[in-house]
């Protein structure tokens, strides 16, 4: 089993749906969870961080967090063209999942 | 601004040959990262270091070498280049401690011919 597994895409949504990226680790002793974004032929930058259990919110973007089932998530609402990229999910510095490619369809 | 930098941004070498890509901070961090990411992969960690002196071996680390003689710079060595190693190379740093956002540098394509 993997460390940390995304959904392998790639997803596709239409502009202005919600887009949702799932990630599963297998450390129980991770304590920090971060998502990245990266552009085609550009460098992953960070997205959202969250510690705790539960939901954060950011703009567009709410992450959610379950340690109990060792799962976290990416939600992007309202999506638009220039969210197309791909979603990397990281607990820690470490370990980075191989990422979920994501197209907003115009 | 407080940056990270790669060099080369690219580069083409043979196998066998030995190549360093350097990677300098200037934010001061402690922590530096050296990953590569290939097609279906993602990133892998190569090495890593919390501090001068202090390196570690990633998940990857085989044919690597890094060493920590400053703060700022974390020089990532491929002793003998083999075509195996063509990837995207990337940098980062943070702040100490396991618990901070990484920063990353925007990559270094090396092909090993």
């Amino acid at each position: 089993q993997k460390e940390v597994e995304q959904n392998s895409g790639p997803l596709s949504v239409p502009e202005g749906a919600i887009a949702s990226l799932n990630c599963t680790y297998s450390d129980r002793g991770s304590q920090s969870f971060f998502w990245y974004r990266q552009y085609s032929g550009k460098s992953p930058e960070l997205i959202m961080f969250i510690y705790s259990n539960g939901d954060k919110e950011d703009g567009r973007f709410t992450a959610q967090l379950n340690k109990a089932s060792q799962y976290v998530s990416l939600l992007i609402r309202d999506s638009q063209p220039s969210d197309s990229a791909t979603y990397l999910c990281a607990p820690g510095q470490l370990t980075f999942g191989s990422g979920t490619q994501l197209t907003v369809l115009p | 601004d407080a940056e990270i930098t790669q060099s080369p941004r690219h580069k083409i070498t043979e196998t066998g040959r030995q190549v360093t890509l350097a990677c300098h901070q200037t934010w001061n961090h402690n922590n530096m990262f050296w990953y590569r990411q290939d097609l279906g992969h993602g990133l892998r960690l190569i090495h890593y270091s919390y501090g001068v002196q202090d390196t570690n071996k990633g998940e990857v680390s085989d044919g690597y070498s890094v060493s920590r003689s400053n703060t700022e710079d974390l020089p990532l060595t491929l002793e003998s280049a083999a075509s195996s190693q063509t990837s995207v190379y990337f940098c980062a740093s943070s702040p100490g401690g396991s618990g901070n956002t990484i920063y990353f540098g925007e990559g270094s394509w090396l092909t090993v011919v």
